[in-house]
Formats: C-alpha cells, sequence, structure tokens
C-alpha cells in the first residue's frame, strides 16, 4: 500500500513567521499535487510537480518536489492568517490516474 | 468557468437506505474521479471515468456501491443499501484528457452520515 505521510500533522504559529510541510513517501509519483482545503469545501488545487527537483513558487508559497520524486515541501514565507487551512499532498503513482492521499497539515497562523 | 459540481451537499440517511449522488465536472473534462474522506482518515481513491467508461474501479469498496457515467457528462454513485461505516464524505474531481499532469479539480463534496 503506498502511503504518503505529511508532517507535521498540526501547526500553530505567529503571522510572519516562516513555516515548513513535508511530504514523504517510499513509492515514485509522476507527478504530486499540493491542494489546501477550507471546512465544508472541497480541496482546492495549488500546484502541480511533475519533474524530479522542480520548484514552483505561488506568491509566498514555495513548492519543492524531490529529485527521486517521492517526497515533496511547501514552504510558506511570512504567513499570514488567510493561510490557515488543511493543506494536502496527492501523489500520481505510475501508470495510473489515481492520487494518493496524503494524511494532511492543518495549520492555523495567529494574528 | 463554473468548477465541479455535486449533489446534494448533505444527506442524511438510515442505515440500509438507498442515496444517490451526483456530480457535474468541468465542462469539456473527459476524467471524472470519485474519492471519499471517512472521519479521521486521509482521502482515498473510489473510481476513475473516461467519458463514460470505468477505467479504474480499484478502490470502490464493496458491491454497494455503483457508479455510471451515461453520455459521458454527469455521474452518479449510488449507495444500496447503505451502511454505518459509508459515512464520510464524498469528493468527485474532472481533469482534462489532454494533460500529462493530469491536475485533478475538487467539487465541495457530499457529506453523508448514515444512522
Amino acid at each position: 500500500t503506498q502511503l504518503l505521510e505529511q508532517s507535521p500533522q498540526f501547526l500553530s504559529i505567529q503571522e510572519g513567521e516562516n513555516l515548513t510541510v513535508y511530504c514523504n513517501s517510499s513509492s515514485v509519483f509522476s507527478s504530486l499535487q499540493w491542494y489546501r482545503q477550507e471546512p465544508g469545501e472541497g480541496p482546492v488545487l495549488l500546484v502541480t510537480v511533475v519533474t524530479g527537483g522542480e520548484v514552483k513558487k505561488l506568491k509566498r508559497l514555495t513548492f519543492q518536489f524531490g529529485d527521486a520524486r517521492k517526497d515533496s515541501s511547501l514552504h510558506i514565507t511570512a504567513a499570514q492568517p488567510g493561510d490557515t487551512g488543511l493543506y494536502l499532498c496527492a501523489g500520481r503513482p505510475s501508470g495510473t490516474y489515481k492520487y494518493i492521499f496524503g494524511t494532511g497539515t492543518r495549520l492555523k497562523v495567529l494574528a | 468557468e463554473a468548477g465541479v459540481t455535486q449533489f446534494p451537499s448533505h444527506s442524511v440517511i438510515e442505515k440500509g437506505q438507498t442515496v444517490t449522488l451526483r456530480c457535474d465536472p468541468i465542462s469539456g473534462h473527459d476524467n471524472l474521479y470519485w474519492y471519499r474522506r471517512v472521519m479521521g482518515k486521509e482521502i482515498k481513491f473510489l473510481l476513475h471515468f473516461v467519458k463514460e467508461s470505468k477505467q479504474d474501479e480499484s478502490g470502490m469498496p464493496n458491491n454497494r456501491f455503483l457508479a455510471e457515467r451515461t453520455g459521458g457528462t454527469y455521474s452518479t454513485l449510488k449507495v444500496q443499501p447503505a451502511e454505518l461505516e459509508d459515512s464520510g464524505v464524498y469528493f468527485c474531481a474532472s481533469s482534462w484528457k489532454g494533460q500529462t499532469s493530469y491536475e485533478q479539480y475538487f467539487g465541495p463534496g457530499t457529506r453523508l452520515t448514515v444512522t
């Protein structure tokens, strides 16, 4: 069974701080996506990474795909209360179209 | 452009009853997926349609679940008869056939409660 472990599970920080969320697996993925989910809503796609070592930036968010395409990280610079939410990583195994979801990281940014 | 829509947003039924969930994908998206999250667990894949054909139904828990996508547009997921462990949030997602990365866009989900 392919698993995606996210760490930390919970994170509470002050506005302006930086943070990194990790997504790790022993499996190789063809692509990996990061989502943010608010209560009562579906996951909202933030980014998709495809190439090993790829780095993508979305304003204050930086996403990196591991060289071996087994892990990924999400770094937020100068976190704001609006960043509060559940962050999910999801990897697509080679030869399939489905995504395996991580366990999630619940972030709370305090003003 | 309208996103993925799901109906109903919430459903409360008794054990043994039948429920049908509906998903309308983004217009033009050939790929349609069903996922669900049960309490305290991660989101898990149920099945994948390409147009009206089932491409992968490896995640369907048992034969009480039936998914259809007649005409290759909207999809329904029927649970009959529902059991307590079927409670959770059912998500639908869609993606465009031509994407190599198969980016999936999710609907808001249907929260199913079986009592």
